[in-house]
């Protein structure tokens, strides 16, 4: 099974500011590699998936980069609505599996 | 508009069984492959089956292998989950999604899913 690692746990930043969060993979999943952002109490949303590739309807300050087992989320001028969970999911290998989440939180 | 509508969910006792269910509307159900993914309270994701179209391929997490089936009926647009020797651990929110068609494994549309409780 390839373990996804998320860091941090929980990340403080300002509206406004610029954040990256990291994943790593325990064994290469090529580009197959999708991030989720959760609100509370809602299904998960799909933000990116190939990696790099925005899903529809996502705003552009949204992106990803990475392959193999080093990924990051990036997101620009950090919105209100963007202080929630986000996890990473592998689809290189069954079983699927998801990081463990980062909490974006306000400072 | 795609919709994805979980029912079945409810308390149980361990060893018990329960069968949910996921109407799917909005989409041509039998071109995708359909999946669930669980979240226990407080907790992260957990993958726990994806079907194909046709039925051909199912695959289970290996903490659920043995004991749940996944099926599904392309004439009623449905999506089940049979869950047998449920466990506490088994508690989560389950959620029924559909794969994305741009990158098949993952998910583009979810239900609000359904709360399943493990417990005597």
């Amino acid at each position: 099974e390839t373990v996804l690692t998320q860091s941090p746990a929980t990340l403080s930043v300002s509206p406004g500011e610029r954040v990256t969060l990291s994943c790593r993979a325990s064994q290469s999943v090529s580009s197959d590699l999708a991030w989720y952002q959760q609100n509370p109490g809602q299904p998960p949303r799909l933000l990116i998936y190939r990696a790099s590739t925005r899903a529809t309807g996502v705003p552009i300050r949204f992106s990803g980069s990475g392959s193999g087992t080093e990924f990051t989320l990036t997101i620009i001028s950090l919105q209100s609505e963007d202080f929630v969970v986000y996890y990473c999911q592998q689809y290189n290998n069954w079983p699927y599996t998801f990081g463990q989440g980062t909490r974006l939180e306000i400072k | 508009e795609v919709q994805l509508v979980e029912s079945g969910g409810g308390l149980v006792k361990p060893g018990g069984s329960l069968r949910l269910s996921c109407a799917a509307s909005g989409f041509t159900f039998s071109s995708y492959s359909m999946n669930w993914v669980r979240q226990a309270p407080g907790k992260g994701l957990e993958w726990v089956s994806s079907i194909t179209p046709g039925s051909n391929y199912i695959y289970y997490g290996d903490s659920v292998k043995g004991r749940f089936a996944s099926s599904r009926d392309n004439a009623k647009n449905s999506l089940y989950l049979q869950m047998n020797s449920l466990r506490a651990e088994d508690t989560a929110v389950y959620y029924c999604a559909r794969d994305n068609p741009s990158s098949t494994g993952t998910t583009d549309y979810w239900g609000q899913g359904t709360l399943v409780t493990v417990s005597s």
